[in-house]
């Protein structure tokens, strides 16, 4: 799977939008961009993920350029248990193999 | 839908003694389970991959006598802790694939074990 890079941590405030980077430039042509967040103390939790097109469900958007060397992940209003850890994984849609998760990027959103 | 049930969410032990980690898929059915440990402020890494009816595979450095995994069904999996020692404590989480939805894994809310 392809290598994913994110800033530690990033700040925003209540009732703003989230935008979370991820680099992925070595990304094949087959490998899907998946986001999973962990809130603290929990288990990780499926956000959203996409090929190609801007994918949007209830929790977020997913914007991939058109080279699909990078991402962001959008949350549109951003409330305070949007705090969490969020991570970029870059896979190939094939089995069931397991998630490799990286260090992420820390969400803090204050009042 | 897609949930997986685990338990205990918190344990406390004494050193040398086991403990046991369940987590059920309580509407669909795991054939496969993943096995994590996340250390503080550190990401989840991969311990074991269990089958239901096979033996688990472990990844480099995880020792399969210390981490007894077992599948025996299709909703069931459990990871024993045998003697555990401090350095133990962690938190440890289990997820499933969704068979049919390529990509969505479905993870138990993790378990704290301390061991003193």
């Amino acid at each position: 799977d392809a290598k994913t890079t994110q800033p530690p941590s990033m700040d925003c405030a209540e009732g703003r939008a989230a935008n979370l980077p991820c680099n992925h430039s070595t990304i094949s042509g087959n490998e899907y961009v998946y986001w999973y967040r962990q809130i603290h103390s929990q288990g990780p939790q499926y956000i959203i993920h996409g090929l190609k097109n801007n994918e949007t469900n209830e929790m977020a958007s997913l914007i991939i350029t058109e080279d699909r060397k990078s991402s962001t992940l959008i949350l549109p209003h951003a409330t305070l248990r949007d705090t969490a850890v969020y991570y970029c994984i870059v896979r190939v849609n094939s089995g069931y193999s397991t998630l490799t998760f990286g260090k992420g990027t820390m969400l803090l959103v204050s009042p | 839908g897609a949930v997986v049930s685990q338990h205990p969410s918190r344990v406390i032990c004494k050193s040398g003694t086991s403990v046991k980690i369940e987590c059920r898929s309580l509407d669909f059915q795991a054939t496969t389970m993943f096995w994590y440990r996340q250390f503080p402020k550190k990401s989840l890494m991969l311990m074991a991959t269990s089958n239901e009816g096979s033996k688990a595979t472990y990844e480099q450095g995880v020792e399969k006598d210390k981490f007894l995994i077992n599948h025996a069904s299709l909703t069931l999996s459990t990871l024993t802790v045998t003697s555990a020692h401090p350095e133990d404590s962690s938190f440890y989480i289990c997820s499933a694939p969704l068979t049919g939805v390529e990509g969505f894994y479905t993870f138990g809310s993790g378990t704290r074990l301390t061991v003193v």
